[in-house]
């Protein structure tokens, strides 16, 4: 079966600090997806990024970044900079032909 | 491009009756993903449809089931309701689920009495 662990509940940083959130799944599979959503206080669950399994190449979007390890079943996600409007929980989420799960969230707070 | 829409946006229900949740996907996604959100269980995967077949199923009971209609729009029902079920019922809609992107609606917030 498939699993997602986000071992961090919460984290909490001062306005302008990087953070990362991390992201550990497990599979059997030799070809899955792998994605970040954000919700932010609205709660809608906005897309941030897709991975496949065979792109280990690491993705920077303006102040956003991700690297996807597959050597360590990883797939972190780090904030340059934090912004107040990255307060929102964020949530990693495994895909394959079968199923879909998601991560508990990490809820984020970046204080002024 | 208009989003993902579920209606309604609340409901409450007693215990034993049954409900109806509708979602209009985004225009020309042809899966329908259904998620149950719970402080507890968190995001969970209910089902999924594709092309009006259901193609993926959770672990939940039979009293949850789906459909989707011709024009790609889903409905989620659930029967018997139990305490348990109140939750924030997502929807979302994609190219394809297994490798594409969602895109989520605002949520049907369920209270059980």
């Amino acid at each position: 079966a498939q699993k997602v662990t986000q071992a961090q509940t919460e984290i909490s940083v001062v306005e302008k600090e990087d953070v990362t959130l991390d992201c550990v799944y497990e599979t059997r599979d030799t070809t899955y997806y792998l994605f970040w959503y954000k919700q932010p206080p609205s709660g809608e669950l906005v897309f941030l990024i897709r991975r496949n399994s065979f792109d280990e190449q690491n993705e920077i979007s303006g102040r956003y970044s991700w690297n996807f390890q597959k050597s360590t079943s990883s797939f972190n996600f780090t904030i340059t900079a934090s912004q107040v409007v990255d307060s929102a929980v964020y949530f990693c989420a495994l895909s394959n032909n079968n199923d879909m799960r998601f991560g508990a969230g990490t809820r984020l707070t970046v204080k002024p | 491009k208009a989003g993902v829409t579920q209606t309604p946006r609340y409901l409450i229900k007693t215990r034993g009756q049954q409900v109806t949740l509708s979602c209009s996907p985004i225009s020309g996604h042809r899966s329908v993903s259904w998620y149950q959100q719970t402080p507890g269980q968190g995001l969970q995967f209910l089902f999924e449809y594709f092309s009006e077949t259901q193609r993926n199923k959770g672990n939940f009971p039979g009293r949850f089931s789906g459909r989707q209609f011709s024009n790609s729009r889903s409905e989620m029902n659930v029967s018997t309701l139990e305490l348990g079920d109140s939750a924030l019922y997502l929807c979302a809609s994609s190219w394809d689920r297994r490798t594409y992107e969602q895109y989520f609606g605002p949520g049907t917030r369920l209270t059980v009495t």
